[in-house]
């Protein structure tokens, strides 16, 4: 176990659906991120967030929306998605330097 | 492009040999990380060696790093069926705020073969 949480483990949605992944930290980390994992692609960064705040948005789609309420909890909402976005997505956090991710969330678009 | 690419995309030893990757980035960096991924699963962080470091030991691990060439590797001794996945370089880039523009590589896949 990471200290990273993610829910659910495995997601099927169509495309016309709104789901929405949840991530937990209880490791007092103040900075999250969603990465996203294709095959046959390098792990991409979407967002990051320190303190709560959202300080990098790597050009992620609005149909993907990031929540952050609190240090410990990051959301991933997900509406009107395409096929192309299905993946495994990764939740994780960090002290400042390395990272420490989740078992992450596949997600597939119906 | 991505900032780290590691060669060789996969790779293929008996139990007990030793593994070797390479991973070469574009831009300077304040430091250079490894991390393991088995199958389906996250990443775990593995040893990160600093900019003005050459050499880095773990257990079994070994990480070298040269900024010159922009380059560093991985060197897995003594390799076991448990090494079996995908080992992916990460930099982090000079002049951002640590940790927060951490960019991975495509990764080599390691099949340890008892």
């Amino acid at each position: 176990e990471t200290g990273v949480t993610q829910t659910p483990r495995h997601l099927v949605m169509g495309m016309t659906n709104k789901k929405s992944l949840k991530c937990e930290q209880h490791l007092g980390h103040n900075a999250m991120y969603w990465y996203k994992q294709s095959a046959k692609k390098p792990l991409e960064l979407m967002f990051v967030y320190n303190f709560k705040e959202q300080t990098e948005n790597n050009s992620v789609p609005s149909r993907f929306s990031p929540e952050c309420p609190n240090s410990s909890h990051l959301f991933l909402h997900l509406h009107t998605l395409q096929p192309e976005d299905s993946a495994l997505y990764l939740c994780a956090s960090s002290p400042g330097l390395t990272i420490y991710f989740g078992e992450g969330s596949w997600l597939t678009v119906v | 492009s991505q900032q780290g690419e590691e060669d060789p995309q996969a790779l293929s030893i008996q139990e007990g040999e030793n593994a070797t990757m390479n991973c070469s980035y574009k831009t300077s960096i304040n430091n250079l990380q490894w991390y393991r991924q088995n199958s389906g699963r996250g990443l775990v962080h593995l040893i990160l060696i600093r900019s003005n470091e050459r050499e880095k030991h773990s257990g079994r691990l070994r990480v070298t790093l040269d900024t010159s060439k922009k380059s560093s590797s991985l060197l897995i001794t003594a390799s076991r069926a448990a090494d079996t996945a995908s080992y992916f370089c990460a930099t982090d880039p000079f002049g951002q705020a640590a940790g927060n523009k951490l960019t991975f590589g495509g990764g080599t896949r390691v099949l340890v073969k008892p």
